[in-house]
């Protein structure tokens, strides 16, 4: 079935610093790809998505590219805030057949000042 | 232009009562999934729910779990006699349809029991 492998958290980084939260999937076909992110005592937002080899999400700073070679969607941010400090989840929607929604366990973001 | 909206948005109960939590999908949308998020743990799959079907409930606990969503009012999960292993957040989903990729989450219902 589809997977989701994120990297393990807590990441706890200074602000300023650069981020990388690794992502990879296995997947019948194509899945669209996502980042979620879950602030304190908030739900789920969409942070950004891709839905095809070798596209690009960005969104907030944030960006991530669809590496079908490498099964990837590794998030990043250039220079990370106090108000990044999130939970955040890769996902992955396969198409085929019906609908799945596939979470990665979820990585906590603490930004230090 | 409401979002999704569950409620409540707290919901306390003792051990062996029933818990009800609702979720409202937004306009338009016919598609609804339930993930459950224990402490410490990431998303986890319950069910995925379209008007007066449920087509997939491979992730809901074979006993007291129940969900529906019929064709007029909110989708519902129910979870009867409820353990202490049950408190979690539990959040709802919807989508405009199958492929569509538009999913919009709610803000959760926060079951705590006591």
């Amino acid at each position: 079935g589809d997977s989701v492998t994120q990297m393990e958290g807590p990441v706890t980084l200074s602000e300023e610093a650069f981020l990388t939260i690794n992502c990879t999937y296995t997947a019948t076909g194509y899945p669209s790809l996502f980042w979620y992110v879950q602030y304190p005592g908030e739900g789920l937002q969409l942070l950004l998505k891709a839905t095809k080899a070798d596209d690009k999400g960005s969104n907030k700073g944030f960006e991530a590219t669809y590496r079908k070679e490498t099964t990837s969607f590794h998030l990043e941010k250039g220079s990370v805030q106090v108000s990044d400090s999130a939970v955040y989840f890769c996902l992955s929607i396969s198409n085929f057949g019906n609908e799945k929604l596939t979470f990665g366990t979820g990585t906590r973001l603490t930004i230090i000042p | 232009n409401a979002g999704v909206m569950q409620n409540p948005r707290h919901l306390v109960r003792r051990r062996g009562q029933e818990a009800r939590l609702r979720c409202s999908p937004m306009k338009g949308h016919s598609h609804v999934y339930w993930y459950r998020q224990l402490p410490e743990e990431g998303l986890k799959f319950m069910v995925y729910l379209q008007k007066e079907n449920i087509i997939d409930e491979s992730g809901m606990p074979k006993e007291r779990f129940s969900a529906e969503f019929p064709k007029e009012g909110p989708s519902i999960l129910r979870i009867q006699q409820v353990v202490r292993g049950d408190s979690a957040a539990y959040f709802c989903a919807s989508s405009p349809g199958a492929g569509a990729g538009g999913y919009t989450f709610g803000s959760g219902t926060r079951l705590t029991v006591v």
